[in-house]
């Protein structure tokens, strides 16, 4: 099993849909959890942390469930902007060092 | 504003020769990564360093060295090109601690003929 595995879709929902990522990691030890986006042929950039209450960035929501290990992105009133591929990442601490691993991502489409 | 840059953005080499791939950050951060990315694998680790004269291999290390002299800069080197290392390269820096995210450079992409 791949230690963080996401659908790498694509998902094509029409703009004003809600849609929904998940991202599964096998080590139960993992430590913090991020979103990223990356635009094609551009570097990934954060879009947001996620904590294990849950949180909320305007349309974003991201959540943590640590008993069945996944992490989920969930995007309100999708626009055509948020076309772009989501990376998950789990960070955990590996030998006294900081181990990040990253999804493959999950391509999202959001058509007219 | 603190920032992380790359350079060269863009470059074309042959097989056998050195390259290496600069990467600079204002942050003061002492975390720094370098990954490639390759269609069908995501972004794959090769090297990082916690802190100055520290290096660490990743997952893909073979065929990339890194060296740390300062806080600001790791520059990526491979020492004898070949086809397979054909790719995107990105650097990333973060704060120390478990719970800090990492900030990319641009990428470079890398192609080797």
């Amino acid at each position: 099993r791949k230690e963080v595995e996401q659908d790498p879709g694509p998902f094509n929902v029409p703009e004003g849909a809600t849609v929904a990522f998940n991202c599964t990691y096998s080590n139960s030890a993992s430590q913090s959890f991020f979103w990223y986006r990356q635009d094609c042929r551009k570097e990934p950039k954060l879009l947001m942390s996620v904590y294990s209450s849950g949180n909320e960035d305007g349309r974003f929501t991201a959540q943590l469930n640590r008993a069945s290990q996944y992490i989920s992105l969930l995007i309100r009133d999708s626009k055509l902007s948020d076309s772009a591929t989501y990376l998950c990442v789990v960070n955990e601490e590996s030998g006294g060092y900081q181990k990040v691993t990253f999804g493959i991502g999950t391509k999202l489409q959001v058509i007219p | 504003d603190a920032e992380i840059t790359q350079s060269p953005r863009h470059k074309i080499t042959e097989t056998g020769r050195q390259v290496t791939l600069a990467c600079h950050q204002t942050w003061n951060h002492n975390n720094m990564f370098w990954y490639r990315q390759d269609l069908g694998h995501g972004l794959r680790l090769i090297h990082y360093s916690y802190g100055v004269q520290d290096t660490n291999k990743g997952e893909v290390s073979d065929g990339y060295s890194v060296s740390r002299s300062n806080t600001e800069d790791l520059p990526l080197t491979l020492e004898s090109a070949a086809s397979s290392q054909t790719s995107v390269y990105f650097c990333a820096s973060s704060e120390g601690g478990f719970n800090q995210p990492q900030h990319f450079g641009d990428g470079t992409r890398l192609s080797i003929l």
